[in-house]
């Protein structure tokens, strides 16, 4: 696709359940990054991925989150028993890769979580 | 660590006034510096950038200026137009090591009136 999509756009869950959230990035971007969007913190890192490298995932907040990235492209974020203050818009974005040079970070339009 | 300090919002100005939002950063190394902004519904969008001390980062009538000497990267925009209404975020991030990962400020919401 021409950008970064993710699914879905809003989700409204009950505290305790598990919730999946997808990213599709732009197509030959190898660099994938998780972001949270909330009140409380503003924009926070949660995890990246580049290529076949393990994952930073300095940015988790908690051993709830995790995240997979399947073949290099489309990426799944996974929030089991969920808590309120995990409502959040949580915002994917990708990048060409390489060192040197940093790449543009192309952002999707997020997915907005509301755990009730 | 690494960290964003932006001028707290929100901004209302008139159409056609001058635009400064004062952004400051705290980092180790020489990081690349952002703004991104995120219009009303939609997701967030690179504005302009800057990848080394003295760089200008231009785009849509928004300049900002790398200032390694005072650690701050600027927002300034001559005159504002409605359609500028928006939350606008600075950025840093990293230029060695693996990760990549963007530190933000808190955004600067600002409403531009007719």
């Amino acid at each position: 696709g021409a950008g970064v999509s993710q699914s879905p756009s809003n989700k409204v869950t009950e505290k305790g359940k598990d919730v999946e959230l997808r990213c599709d990035p732009i197509s030959g971007h190898t660099a994938l990054y998780w972001y949270r969007q909330s009140l409380g913190q503003g924009l926070e890192f949660l995890i990246y991925f580049q290529g076949n490298s393990a994952p930073d995932k300095s940015g988790l907040p908690s051993d709830r989150f995790s995240a997979e990235r399947t073949g290099g492209s489309v990426s799944t974020l996974t929030i089991q028993r969920t808590q309120q203050e995990d409502s959040a818009v949580y915002l994917c974005a990708s990048s060409l890769a390489g060192t040197g040079v940093l790449k543009t970070q192309y952002f999707g339009p997020g997915t907005r979580l509301l755990v009730l | 660590g690494n960290s964003v300090t932006q001028m707290e919002g929100p901004v209302t100005l008139s159409e056609e006034a001058f635009l400064t939002i004062n952004c400051t950063y705290t980092a180790t190394g020489y990081p690349s510096l952002f703004w991104y902004v995120q219009y009303p519904g939609e997701g967030l969008q690179l504005l302009l950038k800057a990848t080394k001390a003295d760089d200008k980062g231009s785009n849509k009538g928004f300049e900002a200026t790398y200032r390694k000497e005072t650690t701050s990267f600027h927002l300034e925009k001559g005159s504002v137009q409605v359609s500028d209404s928006a939350v606008y975020f600075c950025a840093l991030s990293r230029t060695s090591g693996s990760a990549r990962q963007l530190t933000f400020g808190s955004g600067t919401q600002l409403t531009v009136l007719p």
